[in-house]
Parts: structure tokens; C-alpha cells; sequence
């Protein structure tokens, strides 16, 4: 079954350091992969998607994601965070079933950042 | 524009109550999607509409689940007997339908059963 593993529940980082989150999946062909973001009081926000090509990909906001097929990951990293950035990402995998895009989500990784 | 809407924000409710969540999507969205959000927990699909095709119920948990669009438009999620389980952020989000078309989320219905 498809599932996607987020291993950090919680991280902190210093304002201006680097960020990764990782995120790992289960799945039996090329996924469709998601990250959103959800500040407090927020719904989620699309932060960047891999279907296909670049296995880099660059989203909003500074945030960009690998693709790693061979380890079934796809971490995000940002070169320098925000305070603005402390908020939960979600990881999350599309199957195409069924004519449609049906998420399954990690359960989230928490996002603190210090001045 | 104006993106996908939700009411009410917040539901406190008492066991045994049914309550009704509304989503209102993006107009022109033909896809619509309910997720539920538990404490600790990632999102977890409910059911999925596309145009006039009969919807995906795969992820309702129980009976007391079910939900319709109206019109292609407007959805609302109908919990009926609420149990404290039921307890969570309740998540609406709307696409253009497609196959790698983004799916839009609104900010949610915390629903709360004492």
C-alpha cells in the first residue's frame, strides 16, 4: 500500500540557517509528489509537485525538493529560513487512480524557527 | 480570485448530534475533495467528487460519513451520531479536475464533540 513516512515530527532551526525535511514513500511506479506548507489558522499551501523531468524542483517562497527514486525520497530543503517559514510541511503522494489525484500525506513535520 | 471557502470554521458539538460541514470551491473546479486532519495525525482522504460522476466514498470511515455536491458546485460533509473520535480539522479542496492539476485546500472546519 502507498504511504508516505515524514521521520521528524518536530525541528528547530536558527533564522538564516539551512532547512531539510525529509520526507520517504512507498509506491509501486513513478509517484506524483507534493509538498504543502500550513501556517497556523491556514489551509494548505501547494509548495512545489514532481510528476516528471527535472528530478530538482523549485517552488515557492525559496523551497526546492529532490527526487530520489532510488531512495524513495523527497526532501525538502530552503539554503536559509525565515522566521516567516515556521509552520507544519506536509509531504504527500498522488496515484493516478481512477481518473483523479486522490493525497496520501506524512503526518507533518513542525517547523520552529529562532531569531 | 477568491479561493476555496469553508464553513463553519469552528463546530462544538455534543455526542449523539449530527452536524453539516459546507465547502464552497473554486468556481470552475469540476473536482472536489474532503480530507479529515486529527490531532497528530496527517491528512486522511474522505471522499472525492468529479463533475456528475458518482463519487469516491473509499476513504468515509463509518456510515455515519457522507457527503453530496449540489449543482457541481457547493458540498457539504453530514456526520450524523457524532462521536468524540470524530474530533478534528475537517479539510475541502477543489481542482480543475486533471490528472496533475494542483489541488486547492481551504482553511478547514475545526469540529469539536464533547
Amino acid at each position: 500500500a502507498q504511504s508516505v513516512t515524514q521521520p521528524d515530527i518536530h525541528i528547530t532551526v536558527s533564522e538564516g540557517a539551512s532547512l531539510e525535511l525529509r520526507c520517504n514513500y512507498s509506491y509501486g511506479a513513478t509517484p506524483y509528489l507534493f509538498w504543502y506548507v500550513q501556517s497556523p489558522g491556514q489551509g494548505l499551501q501547494l509548495l512545489l509537485k514532481y510528476f516528471s523531468g527535472d528530478t530538482l524542483v523549485q517552488g515557492i517562497k525559496g523551497f526546492e525538493a529532490e527526487f530520489k527514486r532510488s531512495q524513495s525520497s523527497f526532501n525538502l530543503r530552503k539554503p536559509s529560513v525565515h522566521w516567516s517559514d515556521a509552520a507544519e510541511y506536509f509531504c504527500a503522494v498522488g496515484p493516478f487512480s481512477g481518473g483523479y489525484n486522490k493525497l496520501i500525506f506524512g503526518a507533518g513535520t513542525r517547523l520552529a524557527v529562532h531569531p | 480570485g477568491a479561493g476555496v471557502s469553508q464553513s463553519p470554521s469552528n463546530k462544538v458539538t455534543e455526542k449523539g448530534k449530527d452536524v453539516e460541514l459546507r465547502c464552497d470551491p473554486i468556481s470552475g473546479h469540476t473536482a472536489l475533495y474532503w480530507y479529515r486532519q486529527s490531532l497528530g495525525q496527517g491528512l486522511e482522504f474522505l471522499i472525492y467528487f468529479q463533475g456528475n460522476s458518482a463519487p469516491d466514498k473509499s476513504g468515509l470511515p463509518s456510515d455515519r460519513f457522507s457527503a453530496e455536491r449540489t449543482g457541481g458546485s457547493v458540498s457539504t460533509l453530514t456526520i450524523q451520531r457524532t462521536q468524540q473520535e470524530d474530533s478534528a480539522v475537517y479539510l475541502c479542496a477543489s481542482s480543475l479536475g486533471g490528472e496533475t492539476d494542483t489541488q486547492y485546500f481551504g482553511p478547514g472546519t475545526r469540529l469539536t464533540v464533547l
